[in-house]
């Protein structure tokens, strides 16, 4: 599977929208972008994915840059429930086993 | 009702022991997985079972042994226990999709194992 790399750490102030980096330069034009988060104490969730145009769904947007060697998982107004590490993953389908990386730990500020 | 489920919650036991975790998903799905996550947070596949048929064994020791009696459970069976296996487990399933690409992994809630 093709690498991502994410900022270890990010902030944000609650109701404010957040945007979470992952690189991917890499990337294969088979593998999708899949994005999940693990809040504390809890199982990896499920977010978003996409292949090569942006998504929206009810939790995020993901934005998909042009030539998919980057992505960004939007949050639009963090809440305090968001605070958890956001894995931005490459994989070729959702029924292969994922490779986590460490992820982004996102803080979010009352 | 929970879509992927397993029991224990916690696990606490002493070196050398044998264990079992058990994991039910009710979401009718054909692929079901282990993972193992340790101290240091890192997530790793362990196995991956697609209609009772194993498919991926990531080098895991032969003292694991996962089962799967039925497309809704993989139970993973656990033979002397070492201290380095203290971690958190957890199970997961999916189901390929028509596009053949991007279907969702659903996570249990894990199973916290310390081996003393």
């Amino acid at each position: 599977d093709a690498k991502t790399t994410q900022p270890n750490s990010m902030e944000s102030n609650e109701e404010e929208p957040v945007h979470l980096p992952c690189n991917h330069s890499t990337i294969s034009g088979t593998d999708y972008i899949h994005w999940y988060r693990q809040l504390p104490s809890q199982g990896p969730e499920y977010v978003i994915h996409g292949l090569t145009s942006n998504v929206n769904n009810r939790m995020a947007s993901l934005a998909i840059a042009e030539d998919r060697k980057s992505s960004t998982l939007i949050l639009h107004r963090a809440t305090l429930r968001d605070a958890a590490v956001y894995y931005c993953i490459l994989t070729i389908s959702g029924n292969t086993p994922l490779v986590f990386g460490k992820g982004t730990r996102l803080s979010v500020i009352a | 009702d929970t879509a992927v489920s397993q029991t224990p919650k916690y696990l606490v036991t002493q070196m050398g022991n044998d264990k079992s975790i058990k994991c039910e998903q009710n979401l009718g799905h054909d692929t079901m997985y282990w993972y193992k996550q340790d101290s240091k947070k890192f997530l790793k596949i362990m196995f991956s079972y697609n209609n009772k048929e194993l498919i991926i064994n990531e080098t895991v020791p032969n003292r694991f042994s996962p089962k799967s009696p039925d497309k809704a459970h993989l139970n993973l069976h656990i033979n002397s226990l070492e201290l380095g296996d203290s971690a958190v487990y957890f199970c997961a399933s999916s189901q390929l999709g028509f596009s053949g690409g991007a279907d969702e992994q659903f996570f249990g809630p894990g199973t916290r194992l310390t081996v003393l």
